[in-house]
C-alpha cells in the first residue's frame, strides 16, 4: 500500500509553545489530507481536511486559529498546534487518500504523540 | 443514530476460532467500506476494503457486504493472539467523497 510518514513521532513541549507536525505522502500525490486526534481509549476524531493550495476545512468545534494547517505541496501537509496546553496532549494522526473510484484507499501516517507539560 | 455503528466490545475469541466483527451504516447510498486494524498506541492500518455486495477474501480475512441491510462485517479465520487489536469500520459515503466516516471501533481479544 501507499506510504504516509509523519514527523516527529513523539514531542514534548512546554505549555504556551507551538508545535509543528509534518505529514508526507511518500510515493503518491495527495491534494487532500486529513488530520485526526485520538485520546487514550477513545475513537478517532477528525479535526480537519487539508487541501493543497487552499484553506483547510475544519470540523465543527475545532478551533482553526489554534490548529493551523498548511498544505503547501502535493506531498506535504503540516499541522501547527499553537499555544499548546496540557489538554492538547493527544495522539495526532494524518491520513491521505490514494486512487479513485473502486481503487480508492486511505492510508494513515504512524502518528505523533504530543505531550504538553 | 450514528452514521457508522460498531459494537465497542470487548469481543473475546479463543485462539484458532473465527472472529466476527460487525458494522452497520445509516446512509443507504454509501459506496465503499473499509476495515482498519489499530494496535494500542499505533495508528490504524488498512486491512481491506469492499464495495460490491457479497464476500471478499484476503488470506485469513473475509469482508462481507450487504447493502440492502446496510451491514458490513469482517471475519478473521484461525484467529491468532496477534489479531488482538481494535478494528475500525469506515464508510465512504459517495463516489467523489474524500472523507471516510469511522465507527467507534470494536476491541478484539484473542485468548491463547
Amino acid at each position: 500500500g501507499a506510504v504516509v510518514s509523519q514527523h516527529p513521532s513523539r514531542v514534548i513541549c512546554k505549555s504556551g509553545t507551538s508545535v509543528k507536525i509534518e505529514c508526507r505522502s511518500l510515493d503518491f500525490q495527495a491534494t487532500t489530507m486529513f488530520w485526526y486526534r485520538q485520546f487514550p481509549k477513545q475513537s478517532l476524531m477528525l479535526m480537519a481536511t487539508s487541501n493543497e493550495g487552499s484553506k483547510a476545512t475544519y470540523e465543527q468545534g475545532v478551533e482553526k486559529d489554534k490548529f493551523l494547517i498548511n498544505h503547501a505541496s502535493l506531498t506535504l501537509s503540516t499541522l501547527t498546534v499553537t499555544s499548546a496546553h496540557p489538554e492538547d496532549s493527544s495522539f495526532y494522526i494524518c491520513s491521505a487518500p490514494s486512487g479513485t473510484g473502486s481503487s480508492y484507499e486511505q492510508y494513515f501516517g504512524p502518528g505523533t504523540r504530543l505531550t504538553v507539560t | 443514530q450514528k452514521e457508522v455503528e460498531q459494537n465497542s466490545g470487548p469481543l473475546s475469541v479463543p485462539e484458532g476460532a473465527i472472529a466476527s466483527l460487525n458494522c452497520t451504516y445509516s446512509d443507504r447510498g454509501s459506496q465503499s467500506f473499509f476495515w482498519y486494524r489499530q494496535y494500542s498506541g499505533k495508528s490504524p492500518e488498512l486491512i481491506m476494503f469492499i464495495y460490491s455486495n457479497g464476500d471478499k477474501e484476503d488470506g485469513r480475512f473475509t469482508a462481507q457486504l450487504n447493502k440492502a441491510s446496510q451491514y458490513v462485517s469482517l471475519l478473521i479465520r484461525d484467529s491468532q493472539p496477534s489479531d488482538s487489536a481494535t478494528y475500525l469500520c469506515a464508510v465512504r459515503r459517495f463516489q467523489g467523497a474524500q472523507k471516510l466516516v469511522f465507527g467507534q471501533g470494536t476491541r478484539l481479544t484473542i485468548n491463547p
